[in-house]
């Protein structure tokens, strides 16, 4: 069974420095990752997914199949990026997706 | 719908009462999750509807707990006999299931449940 882990149940950051939230999986396959996002009071959204090989807001994650890492990156900081991040993996298939449980970005201005 | 709507988007009751939550996918969407989000914590998984297969009942925490899809469409989660603990938001996903599909979930805004 596929599991996801986010090691870091709060992360508090300084505005301006820079933000690495981790993500470690395990899965006998190739996986489809994502990371979500939930700012205050608005509903869980799609952030960015590694397929798309895109940066959304500066957050960029790349997968790491060696390390079975899907870490998110982002090199400086805003306050408007205080919210919560789940990491999630999606196997191959009609299988169900599966989160993280997730990280807490408080960014200190 | 443009998005996943869940009613009622809150909920107040008493210990012991039944409740039923609503959800509503997006159209033509196969896939719809449940999951609840109690004060400060993570999402936790309850159960998986993919198209007519069987769904995945595994994290539903307890046989008061309950959820139905009917015609491949509308889901309502059901909590029996509501304790204390059951208090959470209540969310509702949905995505397009397909195998070759872009995975990403689509959520609603949740149903807050108070338990008194």
């Amino acid at each position: 069974a596929q599991r996801v882990t986010q090691p870091e149940k709060l992360l508090s950051v300084f505005k301006g420095a820079p933000v690495e939230l981790k993500c470690n999986y395990s899965y006998s396959g190739s996986p489809e990752l994502f990371w979500y996002v939930q700012y205050s009071r608005q509903r869980l959204q799609l952030l960015l997914r590694h397929i798309s090989r895109e940066s959304i807001k500066g957050f960029t994650a790349d997968l790491n199949k060696g390390e079975t890492s899907f870490h998110l990156k982002k090199p400086f900081a805003q306050e408007e990026d205080s919210a919560m991040y789940y990491c999630a993996l999606k196997p191959g298939g009609y299988q169900k997706v599966t989160f993280g449980t997730g990280t807490k970005l408080q960014v200190i201005p | 719908g443009a998005g996943v709507s869940q009613s009622p988007s809150n909920k107040v009751t008493e210990k012991g009462k039944d409740v039923e939550l609503r959800c509503d996918p997006i159209s033509g969407h196969t896939a719809l999750y449940w999951y609840r989000q109690s004060l400060g914590q993570g999402l936790e998984f309850l159960i998986y509807f993919q198209g007519n297969s069987a769904p995945d009942k595994s994290g539903l925490p307890s046989d008061r707990f309950s959820a139905e899809r009917t015609g491949g469409s509308v889901s309502t989660l059901t909590i029996q006999r509501t304790q204390q603990e059951d208090s959470a938001v209540y969310l509702c996903a949905s995505s397009q299931g397909r195998l070759l599909g872009t995975g990403e979930l689509f959520f609603g805004e949740g149903s807050r449940l108070t338990v008194l």
